[in-house]
């Protein structure tokens, strides 16, 4: 099966401070990998595309340089929350392509919480 | 703008009972279509998807397509309490999961014992 890991699953800090969330799939190649983001009692929104190897690519009204991602390997994409403030505490899922077919399979998330 | 529509819920089925849950897409061009459970406080998971008209089983579950009306279901039979969960739609515009997904909020699925 397709297994997609993140890293970390909780993550508390300071306004001002920036945070790195990786997402790693574990038993399989993802040449895309997706970043979304949960408000409470919210649906699941994209925020940006990831390709390896190149740039990634932003949903409107998500701003690339407070949300740098970099999907450096087949195996791995990082989101790194720059200058966190506290409207950026949400609930950070990645998702990765997988099978003949092309579905996605989530990560189980990293909750961010802002202080 | 793409949108995905589902009903909030709570839908609250008995134990044993057929559970059905609805949505609407307003892309037409719209290729993909899934189908994701969501516990709380918890990641979605993976129930079906569907690129055809028509059904398509797998176990308990059933999905159904209706591209003229923009319009997909799953059925979910033998309802368990451990179906209690949040079921999200969503689509997306290329075949399989080429492109990222457009989510509905979702519908809050009970299940009574």
């Amino acid at each position: 099966g397709a297994v997609v890991s993140q890293h970390p699953s909780w993550v508390i800090c300071k306004s001002g401070t920036s945070v790195k969330i990786e997402c790693r799939s574990l038993d399989f190649q993802a040449t895309t990998m997706f970043w979304y983001r949960q408000f409470p009692k919210q649906s699941l929104m994209l925020m940006a595309t990831s390709n390896e190897g190149s740039k990634a690519t932003y949903e409107q009204g998500v701003e690339k340089d407070k949300f740098l991602i970099n999907h450096a390997s087949l195996t791995l994409s990082t989101l790194t929350v720059t200058s966190a403030h506290p409207e950026d505490s949400s609930f950070y899922i990645c998702s990765a392509r997988w099978g003949q077919l092309e579905t996605q399979y989530f990560g189980p998330g990293t909750r961010l919480l802002v202080l | 703008q793409k949108e995905v529509e589902q009903n909030s819920g709570p839908l609250s089925v008995p134990e044993g009972a057929i559970a059905s849950l609805n949505c609407t897409y307003s892309d037409r061009g719209s290729q993909s279509f899934f189908w994701y459970r969501q516990y709380s406080g918890k990641s979605p998971e993976l129930i079906m998807f569907i690129y055809s008209n028509g059904d398509k089983e797998d176990g308990r579950f059933t999905a159904q397509l209706n591209k003229a009306s923009q319009y997909v279901s799953l059925l979910i039979r033998d309802s368990q309490p451990s179906d209690s969960a949040t079921y999200l739609c969503a689509v997306t515009m290329s075949g399989g999961g080429a492109d990222g997904l457009t989510f509905g909020k979702g519908t809050h699925l009970i299940i009574q014992p």
